[in-house]
């Protein structure tokens, strides 16, 4: 099935580091979305885009919508260790509004 | 709890076996969606149902994948004749509407092992 670019796959990092991780596709979404995965869990929304352009915030997380529509990144700044898990990007596509999702970055934090 | 439930949570099953993965999406959702999750994989959108009709069964690997939804609210997926790669992590989620991402709400999942 079609998936989404997502780099990098993992990251070992410090508490308190920011964080970057990027999505790209080949397809234009007019939808991007950030997800969070904890084990034995189902993925949250933890931030959506809806405009080319769009930059939003929630509390330490950052994204944005690349003016392109095939692209996205993720900030984490501030890591702390519960940030632990795995992202992933999602494009929302067709008038069902399926979700085409990325291969995902882990990330561990070192407290 | 009213978030999205499935069932069984793990599932460990012979190969050529059939199973059956139960969702019961927040009530009054009349959007469904099955995704699969792979070792290592991102999640692999499989089936879309509004109200009990599935307009997009465009995911689903191959013929041994069915599902249903009944009452416009517990769905069914059923894999006949199991094979190793159909181990996964099955993840249903459900929406108020067809539009809107904010709004689509996972399950916990099902952990399924073909040995």
């Amino acid at each position: 099935g079609q998936q989404l670019n997502q780099s990098p796959q993992s990251m070992f990092i410090q508490e308190g580091e920011d964080v970057s991780m990027n999505c790209t596709s080949s397809s234009i979404f007019n939808t991007w979305l950030w997800y969070k995965q904890d084990p034995g869990e189902g993925p949250v929304l933890l931030i959506a885009l809806y405009k080319a352009g769009e930059l939003t915030s929630n509390g330490r997380l950052t994204a944005q919508f690349g003016i392109t529509r095939k692209d996205s990144f993720l900030n984490i700044s501030a890591s702390i260790p519960s940030d632990v898990g795995i992202y992933f990007c999602a494009g929302l596509s067709g008038a069902t509004n399926k979700l085409i999702f990325g291969t995902g970055t882990l990330l561990a934090v070192q407290p | 709890g009213a978030g999205v439930s499935q069932s069984p949570s793990n599932k460990v099953t012979e190969k050529g076996k059939d199973v059956e993965l139960r969702c019961d999406p927040i009530s009054g959702h009349t959007a469904l969606y099955w995704y699969r999750q792979s070792l290592g994989q991102g999640l692999e959108f499989l089936i879309y149902f509004q109200g009990n009709s599935a307009p997009d069964k465009s995911g689903l690997p191959s013929d041994r994948f069915s599902a249903e939804r009944t009452g416009g609210s517990v769905s069914t997926l059923t894999i006949q004749r199991t094979q190793q790669e159909d181990s996964a992590v099955y993840l249903c989620a459900s929406s108020p509407t067809s539009g809107g991402a904010k709004t689509q709400y996972f399950g916990p999942g099902t952990r399924l092992l073909v040995l």
